[in-house]
């Protein structure tokens, strides 16, 4: 069981807009502005699309964006494009013993 | 642009250790990249962090292996490696090398290695 919960799924036609939660506790998400979110095409390594929240690493499309509010983080994918149907990860800094901590992952369907 | 590498038998046998090693390159362990880190992801499942090491030699690993799990740094190969003992079918996984462009421990993972499958069988 992660630490971080995540729905399994979500999906959405190309141009909408999808958001997906990841729910932690205080002693990770709701207490540092410390959530990253990654990106998982099959057969590849996970790529960092979000970090500190809301900041998106250079080169990374406008259309990621990440937003916090309590004890859960979100992502947003707007303009949904087949190239991001892939797996997303959250993963949050904790004041417990390990370095961090990832959700399950959600797998997002581009209909 | 820092890169990563994995290396390693992709099988290992039952109650045997596993031992990966991983490459960088386009940066050096001592000053460009900071906590050098191990991750798997079983088929099918989400990431587990496993563990990381600084250049120092200074470790934290997760609890869950903490007793089975020893990672090392080389820094004039520039290389890190771990070594996971006793394993079974359960350690099965892909695992990555990644590591943080900052030296701040909330930073997340910017640089991370393709994966290498690690299968326990006999």
């Amino acid at each position: 069981q992660s630490a971080l919960t995540q729905p399994a799924s979500v999906s959405g036609s190309p141009g909408q807009s999808i958001t997906i939660s990841c729910t932690g506790t205080s002693s990770d998400v709701g207490g540092y502005n410390y959530v990253s979110w990654y990106q998982q095409h099959p057969g590849k390594a996970p790529k960092l699309i979000i970090y500190d929240v809301n900041t998106r690493p250079s080169g990374v499309s406008n259309r990621f964006s990440g937003s916090k509010s309590g004890n859960t983080a979100s992502l947003t994918i707007s303009g949904l494009q087949a190239e991001d149907e892939a797996d997303y990860y959250c993963t949050s800094y904790t004041s417990t013993s390990t370095d961090l901590v990832f959700g399950g992952g959600t797998k997002l369907t581009v209909l | 642009q820092v890169q990563l590498q994995e290396s390693g038998p992709g099988l290992v046998k039952p109650s045997e250790t596993l031992s990966l090693t991983c490459t960088v390159s386009g940066g050096s362990v001592r000053s460009d990249i900071y906590y050098l880190s191990w991750i798997r992801q079983p088929p099918g499942k989400g990431l587990e962090w496993i563990g990381y090491i600084y250049y120092s030699g200074s470790t934290n690993y997760n609890p869950s292996l903490k007793s089975r799990v020893t990672m090392s740094v080389d820094t004039s190969k520039n290389q890190f490696s771990l070594r996971l003992s006793s394993v079974t079918a359960a350690d099965t996984a892909v695992y990555y090398c990644a590591s943080k462009r900052s030296d701040h421990l909330a930073h997340p993972y910017d640089y991370w290695g393709q994966g290498t499958l690690v299968t326990v069988s006999s």
